[in-house]
């Protein structure tokens, strides 16, 4: 199994300010992700990380919102800009791990972030 | 689009009951997988099923993957307060470039009362 901690676990923020939120991972993996989960909903994924080079994002989300990096295989950072109400939510990494008897995917705790 | 529809969204019980929640989709999953989130944490996983028709157990919670790997459900027997909390279907289509990319379910709130 892998294990996945993230920084801050919580957050309070001005509004028009950003942060940004590392991943780091205790084993190396294939693949990083990053997701949303507004309060009372289900996850949403933001974009895919990519090992050096640009994160692959979903329809709905930016690169210029949420500059995402991957600097190596155990680590990643999601950056949430120019914040605003709208963007409080639970912000969590995910890593993947192929094995014989299929797909694992692992959570981080996640990042609550409100803003303010 | 890939989606899951997963039922029943609130389910508030009885202690010692049983219940069933489904995920349901026009798709087909390479994998499906559930997790169990409390309040204040991430998900944690629970199961992983890949083959269609598999049946997974797991102490009081039994897991099944469609034939078509198109839906699954999840069977608690004998709930107990202590399994209160949301319980998510996530769908993982390897193919492609959907690799590792997880689709999830709505989410079911599950409450067990003492």
């Amino acid at each position: 199994s892998a294990v996945i901690s993230q920084k801050p676990s919580r957050d309070i923020c001005q509004r028009g300010t950003s942060l940004t939120i590392q991943c780091q991972v205790d084993s190396q993996v294939t693949m990083m992700f990053w997701y949303r989960q507004q309060p009372g909903q289900s996850l949403t994924l933001i974009a895919t990380a990519n090992q050096g080079s640009e994160a692959t994002y979903e329809s709905g989300f930016v690169i210029d919102k949420f500059p995402i990096s991957r600097p190596n295989l155990t680590f990643s950072t999601l950056t949430v800009s120019n914040m605003s109400p709208e963007d409080s939510s639970i912000y969590l990494c995910s890593a993947l791990n192929v094995g014989g008897s299929g797909n694992t995917i692992y959570f981080g705790e996640g990042s609550w972030l409100t803003v303010v | 689009t890939q989606l899951l529809e997963q039922s029943p969204q609130f389910l508030s019980i009885q202690e010692g009951e049983n219940l069933t929640v489904y995920c349901n989709s026009s798709s087909v999953f390479s994998s499906l997988q559930w997790y169990r989130q409390e309040p204040g944490e991430g998900p944690v996983l629970l199961v992983t099923v890949v083959t269609g028709g598999e049946v997974k157990k797991l102490k009081r919670l039994t897991f099944q993957f469609g034939d078509a790997r198109k839906d699954s459900s999840l069977h608690i027997t004998a709930a107990q307060p202590g399994d209160t909390g949301l319980y998510l279907c996530a769908g993982d289509n390897a193919g492609g470039t959907s690799y590792g990319k997880l689709t999830f379910g709505q989410g079911t709130i599950l409450t067990v009362h003492p």
